[in-house]
Parts: structure tokens; C-alpha cells; sequence
């Protein structure tokens, strides 16, 4: 099973500031199975990343995703107030399908 | 409108049984792998189960393996998760995830959720 690490576990920003959210593998992720899900309070998680550097459809240009093998990024360049949110990593390259355990982006 | 709604949580005793459904809407359901994914109270996400378009392919999380039977119906554009032996700790809100292919895909459209409790 490939156990996903995420950091760090809480982030506290302000509006405006730039997000990098990590998440590390404890294997090699094949052809970059790797994606971003954000989710909101008593919301389901929205897909935002795929393939660890492809935008979902809908998914404003301020997300960008990159890494490779086992260290992956999630990058916010400036944020909004709807950003605020936890976000999950993912590998699908393997079953079982792990997330990581979450990165909660608070407020400031 | 792609959408996908789940049906069937509700509460169960331990050892009792469920099942789940996910009816898909918008999209040629065929065409595209399912999961379920849950979440217990206040904890992350858990991948518990995808089902390849055909039903070819078929994978478990290994809390769930030998309890829960993942099935489809193209016709139906339907989605079912058998929950059997249930216990304490799968206690969750139940979500259908669609891949967005066939085969290795990140999820790209969620249901809502069904909340399953389990409890005496």
C-alpha cells in the first residue's frame, strides 16, 4: 500500500499570499497517478488536479500542481477567500487508491 | 447536467446489513470506472472500493474485503456498494465517485453522500 503524507497538517494564511501544500509517497507514484481534491464543510471533495500537474476541468489558472515520483506539490499563487478549505492528495496508480490525510488552509 | 445521487445509508446494528446505491445521470455511465469513498465523522477521506466500466476489474480496501460487494448495472446507469457484517467503525458518509475514464483516473464528479450509522 503507498502511504500518502501530507503537509503540513494545518496552514494558516491570509488572503493574497501564496499556498504549497506537500504531499510525500512512501513509493514511486507510476506515471504521475496523482491528484488534488479540495473539500469544504459538509461538501463533497472537488476534483482540482490530475496526473499531478493537470488543471480539472472549471479549476481557476491560481492552481497549479507539480512533482513527480514520490514528492508532489499543490501550489495556490494567491489566495481567494473561497480557497480556504482542506485539501487531499491522491494516488490512483495502485489499489488500494490512498489519499493523504489532509491539509486544512484556515484563515489568518 | 452530470450528476450522481446516492440512496440507502441509514442506521444498522453491528452485524447487520446495507446496501447502497448511486444512480449516474448525464453521462454514457458504461464508459466510466465508479468508486465509493467514505468518511468517517471528522476524519479524512477512504477509498473503499472501484469497479472498472465492465466490471472486469474489481479492487477492495482491505477494511472493507470479504464484507462489501461493489456491483453495477450499465442499464440501470447504477452503481451498488452490499455492505454486510457491518461495524462500529464504518460508520461514514458514503460517497460514488466517477473516474474520469475507464481504467486509472482521478475522480472527477462526487455524489453527495449517504450517511450510514452503525450502532445498537
Amino acid at each position: 500500500e503507498i502511504v500518502l503524507t501530507q503537509s503540513p497538517g494545518t496552514l494558516s494564511l491570509s488572503p493574497g499570499e501564496r499556498a504549497t501544500l506537500s504531499c510525500r509517497a512512501s513509493q514511486t507514484i507510476s506515471s504521475s497517478y496523482l491528484g488534488w481534491y479540495q473539500q469544504k464543510p459538509g461538501q463533497a471533495p472537488r476534483l482540482l488536479i490530475y496526473g499531478a500537474s493537470s488543471r480539472a476541468t472549471g479549476i481557476p489558472d491560481r492552481f497549479s500542481g507539480s512533482g513527480s515520483g514520490t514528492d508532489f506539490t499543490l501550489t495556490i499563487s494567491r489566495l481567494e477567500p473561497e480557497d480556504f478549505a482542506v485539501y487531499y492528495c491522491q494516488q490512483y496508480g495502485s489499489s488500494p487508491y490512498t489519499f493523504g490525510q489532509g491539509t486544512k488552509l484556515e484563515i489568518k | 447536467e452530470v450528476q450522481l445521487v446516492e440512496s440507502g445509508g441509514g442506521l444498522v446494528q453491528p452485524g447487520g446489513s446495507l446496501r447502497l446505491s448511486c444512480a449516474g445521470s448525464g453521462f454514457t455511465f458504461s464508459s466510466y470506472s465508479m468508486n465509493w469513498v467514505r468518511q468517517a465523522p471528522g476524519k479524512g477521506l477512504e477509498w473503499v472500493s472501484y469497479i472498472s466500466g465492465g466490471s472486469s476489474s474489481i479492487y477492495y480496501a482491505d477494511s472493507v474485503k470479504g464484507r462489501f460487494t461493489v456491483s453495477r448495472d450499465n442499464a440501470k446507469t447504477s452503481l451498488y456498494l452490499q455492505m454486510d457484517s457491518l461495524r462500529a467503525e464504518d460508520t461514514a458518509v458514503y460517497y460514488c465517485a466517477r473516474g474520469s475514464g475507464n481504467g486509472r483516473n482521478a475522480f472527477d464528479i462526487w455524489g453527495q453522500g449517504t450517511t450510514v450509522t452503525v450502532s445498537s
